[in-house]
């Protein structure tokens, strides 16, 4: 059984258009994440939540929605797609918010915007 | 804020060869410090990691030491095999930064037959 799971793997999409990501994890971790991997392989957070509760909030456009279900669940809501949105999004859990906590990693889903 | 600096790559070795990767920190707290490995087409996994100064984190034949003198934790391999190629992230993970993990900007390692 995958740990953590996204869907779909790809999304190829035109610009405006509004889409979501999906992610469950089955680790029965408390915190999930939302990072955003450019190009480049930089690695960004974007949102955390600990058990269903917004934690991370980083400096990203308010186009990007998070909502988070229940704790297995957190998806990725994406209004108005603009070219700067591509890159690959991948979805993360952990057991709790201790420093010495390990993430464990979706495969990711690879966002492309024409 | 918190930084994590590690070496630009690409990284290019022969089969068996020794294998070092630079990575050091800016922490204001007590950071629990990790490596990532991303083969291609997947996602992260933990490589290993260590909690507090002095602990070796080791996984795989790679190797690394949390120094606080230095505020380093570099990743070593004595013998890389081509399986090892792979983008390398050193990360930490400190209280006073909030619930984040800082990741550095990644290092692609090549390893030739």
């Amino acid at each position: 059984d995958t740990a953590v799971s996204q869907t779909p793997k790809y999304l190829v999409t035109q610009m405006g258009n509004d889409k979501s990501i999906k992610c469950e994890q089955n680790l029965g971790h408390d915190t999930m994440y939302w990072y955003k991997q450019d190009s480049k392989k930089f690695l960004k957070i974007m949102f955390s939540y600990n058990n269903k509760e917004l934690i991370i909030n980083e400096t990203v456009p308010n186009r990007f929605s998070p909502k988070s279900p229940d704790k297995a669940h957190l998806n990725l809501h994406i209004n108005s797609l603009e070219l700067g949105d591509s890159a690959v999004y991948f979805c993360a859990s952990s057991q709790g918010t201790s420093v010495g906590d390990t993430q464990y990693f979706g495969p990711g889903t690879r966002l492309t915007v024409l | 804020g918190d930084s994590v600096t590690q070496m630009e790559g690409p990284v290019t070795l022969s089969e068996e060869a020794f294998l070092t990767i630079n990575c050091t920190y800016t922490a204001t707290g007590y950071p629990s410090l990790f490596w990532y490995v991303q083969y291609p087409g997947e996602g992260l996994q933990l490589l290993l990691k260590a909690t507090k100064a002095d602990d070796k984190g080791s996984n795989k034949g790679f190797e690394a030491t949390y120094r606080k003198e230095t505020t380093s934790f570099h990743l070593e391999k004595g013998s890389v095999q081509v399986s090892d190629s792979a983008v390398y992230f050193c990360a930490l993970s400190d209280r006073t930064g909030g619930f984040k993990t800082i990741f550095g900007a990644g290092t692609r390692l090549f390893v030739k037959a």
